[in-house]
């Protein structure tokens, strides 16, 4: 399986607190995204970066990109409890994206 | 923009029945739309790629036979699954792109929950 991998599994913080979720994968990429699946729902898509890119930022999201480790990071930044939900990484594009493995955040109050 | 919308939601059926699930893109035209399934606190696991007007690519493992997909339009896929067992049962989600403007990103359905009783 090209399946990434994604750490922790589950992070459970309180509300005003910064979340750091971490994504690793296997091949060489073009770009690497990252979605939120609130429970039973569809994807959201949140943001892409590209391979020649290190860092990007979006609101209250930051995400970092290291190709030689091939490694990403999502930082959520002053978290709000309707951040809970669960983010993927995803590498690859418009043919095929293969996903990681996810992590479970819930932001408490 | 860029909404994608699946029916029904949801769907509860009999074991040894087919079951359909469309995937429709509201505000664009999809040449290229993808078959995802989910099972609980578990990723996605792509399915097949659907090309508007080809037949689908599927990955390795999947039945085409068991999972037909059918990609009519630029705007609708089908995905149905015949002769419905237990196992079966997941949450299964479209995605598709976006052919003139963005192709990096895909635009998820909410999902369709499938149970077979």
């Amino acid at each position: 399986s090209q399946q990434g991998e994604e750490d922790p599994q589950a992070l459970s913080i309180q509300e005003g607190e910064n979340a750091t979720m971490n994504c690793s994968y296997k091949t060489s990429i073009n770009n690497l995204q990252w979605y939120r699946q609130n429970s039973g729902r569809g994807l959201v898509h949140l943001i892409l970066i590209r391979s020649n890119e290190r860092e990007k930022h979006s609101g209250r999201l930051r995400v970092t990109l290291d190709t030689s480790k091939k490694s990403s990071s999502l930082l959520i930044t002053a978290s709000r409890a309707a951040d809970t939900a669960s983010y993927f990484c995803a590498e690859g594009g418009g043919n095929k994206l293969t996903f990681g493995t996810g992590t479970q955040l819930k932001v408490e109050l | 923009g860029a909404v994608v919308s699946q029916h029904p939601s949801w769907v509860i059926c009999k074991s040894g029945t087919s079951v359909k699930i469309e995937c429709r893109s509201l505000d664009f035209q999809a040449t290229t739309m993808f078959w995802y399934r989910q099972f609980p606190k578990q990723s996605l696991m792509l399915m097949a790629t659907s090309n508007e007007g080809s037949k689908a690519t599927y990955e390795q493992g999947v039945e085409k036979d068991k999972f037909l997909i059918n990609h009519a339009s630029l705007t609708l896929s089908t995905l149905t699954v015949t002769s419905a067992h237990p196992e079966d049962s997941s949450f299964y989600i479209c995605s598709a792109t976006d052919h003139t403007t963005n192709q990096e990103t895909q635009y998820f359905g909410p999902g369709t929950r499938l149970l077979v009783l």
